[in-house]
């Protein structure tokens, strides 16, 4: 079955310092990774998706991923932080061969904190 | 365009009591999914539903059990609550496809005492 494990339940940063959030999957290769962000009593928004057409994948607010094989990584990158990126942050996997929004498997995710 | 909507925001509800959520899904969306968000954890998968059909189910007892109407929305019913079914009950709508995006709701915020 496939999964992900997010390394550091929680990570500080200073503003304007580089953000790096660590994802592993599990050893198969998935058909769709994910990152998601949520923030404070809200629902979960979509930063990012791997599809295999490229392994950096860029998404919004200025984050990117890169898919590394041989090392079955994930990371979430942001060359400069942002009060505003304080939030928690999710990666995912998708369960299901079939579509990309089924079955989506979480990470136990990561609180990102900015300090000023 | 609304996103998708849950409702009701907040539900308190006593043990052994029966509860039932309810997911309008973004427009042009068919297909629902359910996810059961512990305090401090990841989304769980509850189970996705299409065509008014059941068609995947996770690691989840048949206490919970759902519904989708031909408008395509969704409902979601806890049966006989237990104090650890006090979760985030997150929605999430997608379009029937391979390379698709799910979108989520706030969620529904339960509470079992």
């Amino acid at each position: 079955a496939q999964s992900v494990t997010q390394l550091g339940s929680h990570v500080s940063v200073s503003e304007g310092a580089l953000v790096l959030l660590r994802c592993n999957y599990s050893s198969s290769v998935p058909p769709y990774l994910f990152w998601y962000v949520q923030y404070p009593n809200q629902g979960l928004q979509l930063l990012l998706k791997y599809t295999s057409a490229a392994t950096l994948v860029k998404g919004i607010n200025g984050f990117e991923a890169e898919f590394k094989k041989s090392e079955t990584s994930f990371h979430l990158t942001k060359p400069s932080a942002h009060m505003s990126d304080a939030a928690e942050y999710f990666c995912a996997v998708s369960g299901s061969g079939y579509s990309s929004a089924s079955k989506i498997i979480f990470g136990s995710g990561t609180r990102l904190s900015i300090r000023p | 365009d609304a996103g998708v909507t849950q409702s009701p925001t907040h539900l308190i509800k006593t043990r052994g009591q029966q509860v039932t959520l309810r997911c309008s899904p973004k427009s042009g969306h068919d297909t629902v999914s359910w996810y059961q968000q512990a305090l401090g954890q990841g989304p769980q998968f509850i189970f996705q539903y299409y065509e008014e059909e059941e068609r995947q189910r996770g690691n989840f007892p048949d206490r919970f059990s759902g519904h989708q109407f031909p408008n395509y929305s969704s409902e979601l019913n806890v049966n006989a609550l237990l104090l650890g079914d006090s979760a985030l009950y997150l929605c999430a709508s997608s379009l029937a496809g391979m390379n698709t995006e799910a979108f989520f709701g706030q969620g529904t915020r339960l509470t079992v005492v």
